[in-house]
Parts: structure tokens; sequence; C-alpha cells
């Protein structure tokens, strides 16, 4: 079966450390690898994808994301933090043949402290 | 455009009461999505139209009624909802194209008393 798996709840980071958000997926076949952003009361917005290619994604809003298939993982990073990225962030996956479905992971809280 | 509008923002039914959700989308996109979304929890998929034509219904329940009069449109009718129907109702679309990601609009927030 997928599956998407975010181990934190919440993930607190000083305004201007860097920061990492993390994600592991299992799924047969080659994934594709999705990270979506929802701010209070919003929908989700796209924020970068690994389909192919490249293992380092880069995204929108300076994120970027590496993708690292012995450990299944594909961790959302930020060099700098910034107060305004504070927001719930969704890991998802999409099955190699099924690219109209997505399976999203729980969520995890990102708190930026001033 | 790069925008999915959905109509209304705030919608409050009763039991009795049929309503609709409406999802609008000029991007050319041909694949659309219902979504329902509780509280800090991920989005769950409801419907699927791949080319104006039902292809997922992840056994939803038949007070829920999805159709697709067109590429661009979608709408949600709402009809005996519960109590536990109260949530977030999340509309998107995607290409088809390979390009895989989901475009979202910002939801219709449902209350049913």
């Amino acid at each position: 079966a997928q599956s998407v798996a975010q181990p934190e709840d919440q993930v607190n980071v000083a305004e201007g450390n860097p920061l990492t958000v993390k994600c592991t997926y299992s799924v047969s076949g080659n994934p594709y690898l999705f990270w979506y952003v929802q701010y209070p009361n919003r929908g989700l917005q796209f924020l970068l994808k690994y389909i192919t290619g490249d293992n380092l994604v880069k995204g929108s809003y300076g994120f970027e994301a590496e993708f690292n298939k012995s450990q299944t993982s594909f961790h959302l990073k930020k060099p700098s933090a910034l107060v305004s990225d504070s927001a719930l962030y969704f890991c998802a996956v999409s099955p190699m043949n099924r690219d109209d479905k997505i399976i999203f992971g729980k969520g995890t809280r990102l708190h930026i402290l001033p | 455009d790069t925008e999915v509008t959905q109509t209304p923002k705030h919608l409050v039914m009763g039991m009795t009461n049929k309503k609709s959700l409406k999802c609008e989308q000029h991007m050319g996109h041909r694949a659309m999505y219902w979504y329902k979304q509780k509280a800090k929890k991920p989005p769950e998929l409801m419907f699927v139209y791949s080319y104006e034509k039902l292809s997922i219904n992840e056994s939803v329940p038949s007070r829920f009624s999805p159709e697709c009069p067109n590429s661009s449109l979608l709408n949600l009718h709402l009809h005996a909802l519960q109590p536990e129907d109260s949530a977030l109702y999340l509309c998107a679309s995607s290409t088809r194209d390979g390009t895989y990601e989901q475009y979202f609009g910002p939801g219709t927030r449902l209350t049913v008393t």
C-alpha cells in the first residue's frame, strides 16, 4: 500500500535559521513526490515536486527538497526561515500509474519564531 | 489565469436542506477533484473527474452528488447532510499531461446544523 509519513506534528525554528520538515514515503515503483503548504483558512498551494532527474528540487518561496531513494525520503528545506513561512506543510505522493490520485501525509505545522 | 475559484466561501445549512458548491477553473485542466478536509487533518479525496467523466468515487455517501457540466466547472450537490459532514471542502484541478501537481481553490467552509 502507498503511504506518506511526516514524523513531526510541529517544528519550531528561529527566524533566520535553516529549517527542515521531514517526509518519508512507501510506494511501489518510482514515486512522484510533492510538497504543499496551507495557510490558515486557505486552500493548499503547490510548492515543488520530484518526478525524475536531479535529486535536489527547487520550488517556490526559496524552498527546496532532496529526493533520497535509498532512504525513501523527501525532506523539505530552506536555508533561512522567515516568520511568514509559518504554516501547515503537507508531503504527498502519487503512484506512478495514477497521476490523478495524491496521497497526503498528516501534515507538519511549522512555527517560525521571531 | 492560474486560479481555481470556489463559491460560496461559507455555507451554513440544516440537515434537511439542499445546497450546491461550485468550483471553476480556466486553466484548461482536464481533471477536477473534490476533497474534504477536517481541522488540522490532510485533505481526503472524495471524487475525481477526468475529461468530464467521473473516474474516482472514494465510497462517498450518496448525500454528496458531484456533477461536471463542462471542462471548466465542477459542482457538489448536498442533500440531507449530517453534522459530521461539517468541514472545509476543497476543489482542485490538474492537467493530466504528465505534470501531476494539483491547483487548489480556497475552499468552502461548510457547517451543518
